[in-house]
């Protein structure tokens, strides 16, 4: 099982850039976010989805947009890069009633 | 605003000693409270999770749930060098996400 997969591992980018963060998950889980985390701080939400079609912002949604078409895939674009959005980001999923998170490997960004 | 709160440490215990990481919670609808330990450089990995009022032990590691006073626990007994990581405490209320407290630096010395 691959289960929670993230790309990519690295990247930078560029002042008023964009990208598309990719996550892909192959448990059926309803569940999927999105997080930050600065250096020796703990995960921030940014946004999450309980299902497909179906999606909400967290703590710290400027800046970002999600989609949620498919179970499977939970993109995240950042449409004009800022050095605030330098972080590693998380990708997570979780089966409804447990809401157990299981994480993807992290996608570390710097935006220069 | 839901908030969970940890002390950022670093707790520093000695091989074979319990270590006792604390978490507090905001908000009172809160369900479901999970233990995760985050290795440098590395993604968060599920220890334990909690439901209910009361102790859950699994191996060496213990988690305490008291709702009434909104505070969840992580005990480690025979501290281990290997247990040297950030401690993140996590709640959800069911129909939302995943809220994470800042995490408790653990380190356990030889």
């Amino acid at each position: 099982n691959a289960g929670v997969t993230q790309t990519p591992k690295f990247r930078i980018l560029k002042i008023g850039q964009s990208m598309t963060l990719q996550c892909t998950q192959d448990m059926n889980h309803n569940y999927m976010y999105w997080y930050r985390q600065d250096p020796g701080m703990g995960l921030k939400l940014i946004y999450y989805s309980v299902g497909a079609g179906i999606t909400d912002k967290g703590e710290v949604p400027n800046g970002y947009n999600v989609s949620r078409s498919t179970t499977e895939d939970f993109p995240l674009r950042l449409e004009l890069a800022a050095p605030s959005q330098t972080s590693v980001y998380f990708c997570a999923s979780s089966p409804p009633g447990t809401f157990e998170a299981f994480f993807g490997q992290g996608t570390r960004l710097t935006v220069v | 605003q839901k908030e969970v709160e940890q002390n950022s440490g670093p707790l520093s215990v000695p091989e074979g000693a319990i270590a006792s990481l604390n978490c507090t919670y905001s908000d009172r609808g809160s369900q479901s409270f999970f233990w995760y330990r985050q290795y440098s450089g590395k993604s968060p990995e599920l220890i334990m999770f909690i439901y209910s009022n009361g102790d859950k032990e699994d191996g060496r590691f213990t988690a305490q749930l008291n709702k009434a006073s909104q505070y969840v626990s992580l005990l480690i007994r025979d501290s281990q060098p290997s247990d040297s990581a950030t401690y993140l405490c996590a709640v959800n209320q069911a129909g939302t996400a995943l809220i994470f407290g800042k995490g408790t630096t653990l380190s356990v010395s030889s």
